[in-house]
């Protein structure tokens, strides 16, 4: 089991609602990613960091912002919910390793339902 | 368009048969990686075979990687009820963000 917690695990909401998804990490790592999943879909990188105050857009557009003040703490909000917004979200960390890329470790995932 | 697919997108096999899924990918790769996501949960890493590597062994995983062909696959032996899961490849080729495949969905019948 990875050290990387999110809350809530599901989450039921209406629209203009402003939310956001906690993730958390305590293996110290300086990478942080948040994903977007449909049901039995690919993930899409939404947004990352590569430690405190570094923050970049992924490769999916998102209306949603993160901050990362603390290196364990990598919260995702959404100032104003659509139903669009409805999906399951991913976070993950991962050390800062030589190039080439280091196994990311996941959270459980937050499902977001947007009425 | 996704870097990497998987092929097939659903298998079902018999407790105990073997499963093989495949992973296509587009560009060069520096290493690909292979997660499995149970229903509804978040993912686990399986396995990191990189680019100078053509097989990998991790218990009853086998990865094994063709670099010529750009792809991979993965093979579960003495599949489990608890092998039950989507497996995803993904890539990283050098801008330090993994790509995920489309995914295969195994579904092991006891």
């Amino acid at each position: 089991e990875a050290d990387i917690y999110q809350t809530p695990r599901y989450l039921v909401i209406g629209t203009g609602k402003k939310i956001t998804l906690e993730c958390s990490q305590t293996m110290g790592h300086d990478k942080m990613y948040w994903y977007q999943q449909d049901p039995g879909m690919e993930l899409h990188l939404i947004h990352y960091s590569y430690g405190v105050n570094s923050t970049e857009k992924g490769d999916l557009s998102s209306e949603s912002t993160v901050s990362r003040i603390r290196t364990e703490h990598f919260p995702l909000t959404l100032e104003s919910a659509r139903p669009s917004h409805t999906s399951q979200y991913l976070c993950a960390s991962s050390r800062m390793g030589l190039a080439g890329g280091d196994t990311q470790y996941f959270g459980p995932g937050t499902r977001l339902t947007v009425l | 368009s996704q870097q990497g697919e998987e092929d097939p997108q659903a298998l079902s096999i018999q407790e105990g048969e073997n499963a093989t899924m495949n992973c296509s990918y587009k560009t060069s790769i520096n290493n690909l990686q292979w997660y499995r996501q149970n229903s509804g949960r978040g993912l686990v890493h399986l396995i990191l075979i990189r680019s100078n590597e053509r097989e990998k062994h991790s218990g009853r995983l086998r990865v094994t990687l063709d670099t010529s062909k750009k792809s991979s696959s993965l093979l579960i032996t003495a599949s489990r009820a608890a092998d039950t899961a989507s497996y995803f490849c993904a890539t990283y080729f050098g801008n330090e963000k993994l790509t995920f495949g489309t995914g295969t969905r195994l579904t092991i019948i006891p």
